[in-house]
């Protein structure tokens, strides 16, 4: 079975912090992705990597920032934490797609980040 | 992005059957999943359709038409641990996801 684990499943921190969220995955996986998700706007994609110290922009990127160092692990860094980056985070991580093939995503069980 | 939508919430009852429907934009568009998520857990993967048809898996089928710009979930013969957020997604040629918001399913008695 595939395992991705978080961290942290519950995290509160002050606004102007460093965060750092970690996670792993323990299936080979090239692909890893973050997402945060909000009620009534799903999943928000921030950051992905295809490869060990590769990384792309999603949909949300600002205020974060990411670190793949090791195949098996995918950071995301929030430099200066705000209230608004109040949310869930998940990350996920996928096989490569083949050409003609999509790979599904594995989820790990969130981290609930709260910033006062 | 590929604009995802379904519907925010369905009722139904025990045994019953429920059909979430799920639209998005054709342009760049290469397959679509199907997740389940329970409250306060990761969601799971339920199906993936890249061509047009039916992918039926036990009491859960998926249905998509490329032309349209359509898919639709079908939970069958529904059970009280069917109640969930059920997401929808979109991929593009470069396996980047665009989810749409959550079908909450409720189910009753």
């Amino acid at each position: 079975d595939v395992k991705v684990t978080q961290s942290s499943r519950y995290l509160v921190k002050r606004t102007g912090e460093k965060v750092f969220l970690e996670c792993v995955q323990d299936m080979d996986h090239e692909n890893m992705f973050w997402y945060r998700q909000d009620p009534g706007l799903g999943l928000r994609l921030i950051y992905f990597s295809y490869d060990v110290k590769m990384k792309e922009k999603g949909d949300i990127p600002e205020g974060y920032s990411v670190s793949r160092e090791k195949k098996e692990r995918f950071s995301l860094i929030l430099e200066s934490a705000s209230t608004n980056q109040t949310s869930m985070y998940l990350c996920a991580s996928s096989r490569e797609a083949g050409i003609l093939t999509q790979e599904t995503q594995y989820f790990g069980p969130g981290t609930r980040l709260l910033v006062l | 992005g590929q604009n995802i939508d379904q519907p925010t919430e369905m009722t139904a009852t025990e045994g019953a059957i429920v059909q979430i429907n799920c639209t998005y934009q054709t342009s760049g568009f290469n397959g679509l999943f199907w997740y389940q998520q329970h409250a306060g857990e990761a969601p799971t993967f339920l199906s993936y359709n890249v061509l047009d048809g039916l992918e039926e898996k036990g009491r859960f089928s998926s249905f998509l038409s490329r032309s349209k710009g359509y898919s639709y979930l079908l939970l069958k013969e529904l059970q009280m641990k069917d109640s969930a957020s059920y997401l929808c997604a979109g991929t593009d040629s470069w396996g980047k996801f665009q989810f749409g918001a959550g079908t909450q399913v409720v189910v009753t008695p």
